[in-house]
């Protein structure tokens, strides 16, 4: 399995400001993926990230919303722009796993917006 | 669009009855599907995974079954643990792997 970190872990941010989350994995994986869980929701899919190619994002998220960046095939970022109280979330990363039959996940990053 | 449900949204136990999480899902077009346990701050950890030709798989005390034409699937847990205190979700994934689909999940509380 692969071992990921997140970071921050939690933080507390001002309406109007932008926060970048880093992701780092252990291993070289080529996809990478962002999810959000809103608050007693389940995980929704933002967008997948392939090194070396633009990020592709799901129904009802954008680019200028939630750029992404995938320097190498360790590590991604997302970042949350222009936050609102709406983008409070928990944000994780993911991995396909060797096998290609399912993902392994971050611990999250928390996020409150006020 | 693929919709996962699960009831219950909560369910509180004492420690060592045997219970029973649902799960439900509209396409039953899946590649698999998979129960995920969640604690805070900790992300996300596969349980059980169950490919799309099979039927069950089991875990120690936990056992998951899949019905693919009816759209349902079942966590068993046997003999609950105040450790098995958690968020349940279910996900299945479309014909591509990488697209996953959650439930809501089930948060779980086992008193001691």
């Amino acid at each position: 399995s692969a071992v990921i970190s997140q970071k921050p872990s939690r933080d507390i941010c001002q309406r109007g400001t932008s926060l970048t989350i880093q992701c780092q994995v252990d291993s070289q994986v080529t996809m990478m993926f962002w999810y959000r869980q809103q608050p007693g929701q389940s995980l929704t899919l933002i967008a997948t990230a392939n090194q070396g190619s633009e990020a592709t994002y799901e129904s009802g998220f954008v680019i200028d919303k939630f750029p992404i960046s995938r320097p190498n095939l360790t590590f991604s970022t997302l970042t949350v722009s222009n936050m609102s109280p709406e983008d409070s979330s928990i944000y994780l990363c993911s991995v396909e796993s060797t096998l290609q039959e399912t993902q392994y996940f971050g611990p999250g990053t928390r996020l409150l917006v006020l | 669009k693929q919709e996962v449900t699960q009831i219950p949204a909560a369910l509180s136990v004492p420690e060592g009855e045997n219970l029973v999480l649902n799960c439900s899902f509209t396409d039953s077009a899946i590649y698999n599907l998979q129960w995920f346990r969640q604690d805070p701050g900790k992300g996300l950890t596969s349980l059980l995974l169950i490919q799309s030709s099979q039927r069950e798989q089991t875990s120690g005390r936990l056992n998951a079954s899949l019905d693919k034409s009816s759209g349902r699937s079942t966590l068993y847990i046997a003999a609950s643990q105040p450790g098995d205190s958690a968020t349940y979700l279910c996900a299945v994934s479309s014909n591509n792997f990488n697209k996953f689909y959650f439930g809501s999940g089930t948060k779980l509380n086992v008193k001691p």
